[in-house]
């Protein structure tokens, strides 16, 4: 069956230390992203990758990095997180095209920044 | 942004009732779809409709598309209580090869029982 899978689901850190969130897909899809989502609004894309040892930007990039070290992994990394990427982040993994190739999406970690 | 200003709407209505969300978007789009998220889950695909298509149904899903307005609605027909959940739309910005989706802040849908 399908997965995607986050670690861990619930992180409180303190400001300025590093955080790292994990992703782990079942799917083979070449594509995974990392997304964000604020209370009241929409998700908002962070980084993305198209296989593995790539990492793209995406419209939220600063303060973050990705690493994509297999087909399977997509970490998020907050080299010194602050309070205002308290958030809920979502990993998804997807096959790429055109007319919509739906993404697959984990159940999210909640992170909160002190 | 390719929505604009916008916040999460909400609605509230009893089950049985018929409900009708609508999202526009500001740029060109190859598929509109519309996502379902459950609370403490992560958002999950329920229809799709692509640019060249009016209305799609599925279930008690009907959506539609109206490219010249750039606008697209959700309908849910005889909501049940299980359909409590925020619904997002989301574009594809062009056909984006590498399916960057672009997401609206969504709506909150309370299906009274």
């Amino acid at each position: 069956e399908a997965a995607v899978t986050q670690s861990p689901r619930n992180k409180v850190a303190v400001t300025g230390g590093k955080v790292t969130l994990s992703c782990n897909q079942t799917n083979n899809h070449n594509n995974m992203y990392w997304y964000r989502q604020d209370t009241g609004h929409g998700l908002r894309l962070i980084h993305y990758s198209y296989g593995a040892g790539s990492t793209e930007k995406g419209d939220i990039p600063d303060g973050y990095k990705a690493s994509r070290p297999s087909q399977e992994n997509f970490s998020l990394i907050l080299e010194l997180a602050t309070p205002s990427q308290t958030s809920v982040y979502f990993c998804a993994s997807g096959e790429p095209g055109t007319g919509g190739q739906a993404p697959l999406f984990g159940e999210g970690t909640r992170l909160s920044v002190l | 942004s390719q929505w604009g200003e916008e916040n999460l709407q909400a609605l509230s209505i009893q089950e049985g009732e018929d409900v009708t969300m609508n999202c526009s978007y500001k740029t060109y789009t190859t598929v509109v779809q519309w996502y379902r998220q459950k609370s403490g889950k992560g958002p999950a695909l329920i229809i799709l409709i692509r640019s060249n298509e009016r209305e799609k149904r599925s279930g008690r899903l009907r959506a539609t598309l109206d490219t010249s307005s750039q606008s697209s609605s959700l309908s849910i027909t005889g909501t049940l209580a299980t359909d409590t959940a925020v619904y997002f739309c989301a574009t594809d910005g062009r056909g984006s090869a590498l399916g960057r989706l672009h997401f609206g802040a969504g709506t909150q849908l309370i299906v009274i029982p």
